[in-house]
């Protein structure tokens, strides 16, 4: 099982609203609503901030919204703020039982 | 709370066994509703999904490891342990130990700080 494709980096200014995309397949995204994102500040745990594409955990900020179209899932975060500084990756189920992660990417608050 | 903590040989030698424990405190790990699973992320990578054990003893595999990984449950010790055997540098990675609800797919809730393992003789 490839690993989903997501951009490297995505940068913005405070109070900006940026998307991350993680590509996959019909076998993965395209196939399941089983689609999660992690936020993780390097040397801290991951934290869960949406999962089944777009449900928030309670106490996730309502700044982070996710959605799907096809074999792209798309993380966004809108109201930029410096916290949210961090590496996001998002993970799906797949067709052989199996869980696969994006290979990151960096948010960078300019 | 719920907390994860890994433990374990920070350095493993090649074709050698790769032993981690992953001690849960906050929650019973017999209480069920969870798998305990095992993620890693090799130096500037991507994260990658070992596998997963049930309270039950039930066990899941990533079929790309699933020959040489072994996720087994202690619920006495509150503690999940992960065995990887014949490693190659390949295997150095940071090991996750995290908390996936049963009822669903791919939701990690929690997790733990993370382990550095290098494979280096």
């Amino acid at each position: 099982q490839s690993a989903l494709t997501q951009p490297d980096s995505v940068s913005g200014s405070p109070g900006q609203s940026i998307t991350i995309s993680c590509t996959g397949t019909s076998s993965d995204v395209g196939g399941y609503n089983y689609v999660s994102w992690y936020q993780h500040h390097p040397g801290k745990a991951p934290k869960l901030m949406i999962y089944d594409v777009t449900k928030r955990p309670s106490g996730v900020s309502n700044r982070f919204s996710g959605s799907k179209s096809g074999n792209t899932a798309s993380l966004t975060i809108s109201g930029l703020q410096a916290e949210d500084e961090a590496d996001y990756y998002c993970s799906s189920y797949t067709s052989s039982s199996a869980l696969v992660f994006g290979g990151g990417t960096k948010v960078t608050v300019l | 709370q719920v907390q994860l903590q890994e433990s374990g040989p920070g350095l493993v030698k090649p074709s050698q066994t790769l032993s981690l424990n992953c001690t849960v405190s906050g929650g019973s790990i017999s209480s069920g509703g969870y798998y305990w699973s095992w993620i890693r992320q090799h130096p500037g990578k991507g994260l990658e999904w070992i596998g997963y054990i049930y309270y039950s003893g039930g066990t899941y595999y990533n079929p790309s490891l699933k020959s040489r990984v072994s996720v087994s449950i202690d619920t006495s010790k509150n503690q999940i342990s992960l065995k990887l055997g014949s490693v190659t540098s390949a295997d150095t990675a940071v090991y996750y130990c995290a908390r996936e609800d049963s009822g669903g797919y791919g939701v990690f809730d929690y997790w733990g700080q993370g382990t550095l393992v290098t494979v280096s003789s």
